[in-house]
């Protein structure tokens, strides 16, 4: 099984509903990131989360919102999906016990298509 | 402002032809810099984390090298599945609401024809 999972894999949506993405980590790290990924502008940071009481705004985090529903459970939210929201979705993990360096450990993805 | 540059945007290698991928960087206070594979579809895979410079690190047929403004992913006589984008990114500088937060090149497509 996967370190990092993400569910779904893929999904199709239409503008205006709500849908949520899943990510859930068997590596016992305390920090998730949720980034989304699109042609030619690489993997941008939308929320990110240290521990479970802990929620900070990424560089892109309007239209979306995030739960940390435990240490290893991190899910994101499109409230009114818009069309401009197609992407793939990526969570990530990494160790927050060493505040240094550490890297970060991605799972595989969630494409999302806004109709 | 932190920003990640990777050129090329795209390569393309013959089976044996050895060559650099490029990645620029300005940070106020470098923690550290990651490379990542990623191959279509799927989440990037990490590789290498480059910590000063000076430091070199090693995997296979690849070699990552940092200097103060860019790192460069070495590749020697690359075979067809070493095929991938290969992502290049920068840590923030370690306050506590942005330590662990990484910023991303656009990466480099890699394509090694047999």
């Amino acid at each position: 099984d996967a370190d990092v999972t993400q569910t779904p894999r893929n999904r199709i949506t239409k503008t205006g509903k709500r849908i949520m993405l899943e990510c859930s980590q068997t590596k016992g790290h305390d920090r998730m990131y949720w980034y989304r990924q699109d042609p030619g502008l690489g993997l941008r940071l939308i929320y990110y989360s240290f521990d479970v009481k802990d929620i900070n705004k990424g560089e892109i985090s309007d239209g979306y919102s995030v739960s940390r529903q435990a240490q290893a459970k991190f899910s994101l939210s499109l409230e009114s999906a818009i069309p401009n929201q197609t992407a793939l979705y990526f969570c990530a993990t990494s160790d927050g016990r060493d505040r240094g360096n550490t890297e970060a450990f991605f799972g595989q993805g969630t494409r999302l298509t806004v109709v | 402002e932190d920003q990640v540059t990777q050129s090329p945007e795209a390569l393309r290698l013959q089976e044996g032809e050895s060559s650099s991928l490029n990645c620029s960087y300005t940070v106020s206070g470098l923690r550290g810099l990651f490379w990542y594979r990623q191959d279509p579809g799927k989440g990037p895979e990490f590789l290498f984390t480059l910590y000063s410079a000076g430091e070199e690190k090693e995997k296979e047929r690849l070699k990552a090298t940092l200097t103060k403004k860019e790192s460069f992913l070495h590749i020697t006589a690359p075979k067809p599945e070493d095929s991938a984008t290969y992502l290049c990114a920068v840590q923030a500088p370690l306050i506590y609401n942005q330590g662990g937060k990484l910023i991303f090149g656009q990466g480099t497509e890699l394509s090694v024809k047999p």
